[in-house]
Formats: structure tokens, sequence, C-alpha cells
């Protein structure tokens, strides 16, 4: 199964804030990587998928990039609302696999 | 709106059994392959199962083959996932998801249904 390793496990930030979190994949996926965000005791919502493109209606802060092994998630600017925990998923090879996870906590 | 509802949660004892729904609404349920996913206490995220849109094509994760069973009844828009024989490392929120293009990238996510395997 394809490993998927977030970094870093966890970041404080202040809102305005420009953050940028990574996914590192054990071999090469393409674009198969969606971006999902998780806030405590809720399902995850999809943000972003095929690595870059925007899912309807979520706000254009959010932006992602990369292709094959590395991949990023980027918001512009930290919003009250964003503190969460976030996951990248890899769909370019049974079984799914996700990351362990990234923490973003308020500073 | 678009909605994902799973019930059938709850406390069993280690080898007991428990069977898992997913009530989907907002959406053409029939044309859609559906996953469960898995959360262990403060853990990350596990991919359990998929099934495609009519039933006829399923897979599972390592950690739950020849033990859990997911199967759909496209008649009334649910999702089911037969748990058996079930050990304390089954102890997690439930989640089902949709993919919207049979790639397995999940768009849709329920809130959730927790299991506890506990004596």
């Amino acid at each position: 199964a394809i490993q998927l390793t977030q970094s870093p496990s966890s970041l404080s930030a202040s809102v305005g804030d420009r953050v940028t979190i990574t996914c590192r994949a054990s071999q090469g996926i393409r674009r198969g990587l969606a971006w999902h965000q998780q806030k405590p005791g809720k399902g995850p919502k999809l943000l972003i998928y095929d690595a870059s493109i925007l899912e309807s209606e979520v706000p254009s802060r959010f932006s992602g990039s990369g292709s094959g092994t590395d991949f990023t998630l980027t918001i512009s600017s930290l919003q009250p609302e964003d503190f969460a925990t976030y996951y990248c998923q890899q769909f370019h090879s049974s079984p799914i696999t996700f990351g362990q996870g990234t923490r973003l906590e308020i500073k | 709106e678009v909605q994902l509802v799973e019930s059938g949660g709850g406390l069993v004892q280690p080898g007991g059994s428990l069977r898992l729904s997913c009530a989907a609404s907002g959406f053409t349920f029939s044309n859609y392959w559906m996953h469960w996913v898995r959360q262990a206490p403060g853990k990350g995220l596990e991919w359990v199962s998929r099934i495609n849109s009519d039933g006829s094509y399923t897979s599972y994760a390592e950690s739950v083959k020849g033990r859990f069973t997911i199967s759909r009844d496209n008649a009334k828009n649910t999702l089911f996932l037969q748990m058996n024989s079930l050990s304390d490392e089954d102890t997690a929120v439930y989640f089902c998801a949709r993919d919207p293009s049979s790639s397995d990238c999940l768009d849709v996510w329920g809130k959730g249904t927790t299991v506890t395997v506990s004596s």
C-alpha cells in the first residue's frame, strides 16, 4: 500500500497567517490526491481533489499543488473556521490510504 | 441537500457482531460507488471497504477481510456493513462516504457512528 507522510503533524498559527501543509507519497501517484478537513466530532469534508482542483463551495483561500510524490495544501489567510485537522488521501491505487493528519491550532 | 447518515453503532463484546447502516438522501444513490472508512479514538483515517453502484463488486482492507461484509439496497438508498468476529482493534468511528466517479476520491461523508468493542 502507498504510504502518505504529512508534515508537520501539528501547527500553531494565527488568524490571517498563510500556512502550508505537505504530503509526501512513498511512490508516484500522479495527481491522484485529495485533501480533507475534519473538525472535532464531525465527518471529513473534501476540500481539493486531483491535487489542485477546488471542490465546489470551498473558499478560494484554499489551494493545492503538486504531482508525483510531493504535494502541498496552502491556506492563504487563515480564518477562525479553518482551525481543524487536515488529511491527505491518495486514490491513485488501491487500497485508499490517508496521511496521519495535520492538526492546525490557534496560536 | 446531499446527506449520509450512519447508524447501528454501539457497545459489543469481543467476538460479537454488529450491522451498520448508512442512509443516503439528496442524490441518486444507485449511481454511486460507496465506501466505509473508520477512525480509531485519537487516530487517523483508515479505509475499510468499498462497493460498486449495483453491488456486484466489493473490496476490503486486509485488516477486515473475511470478517466484514459490505452491501447495499438501492431501492432503500441504504449502505450496510456487517461486522463479525469483532476485536478491540475494531473500536472506532465508522464513516460512510460517496465516491463520485468510481475513482476512490471521496466527496461526501457522513458524521459517523461509534463502535466500541469491549467486555
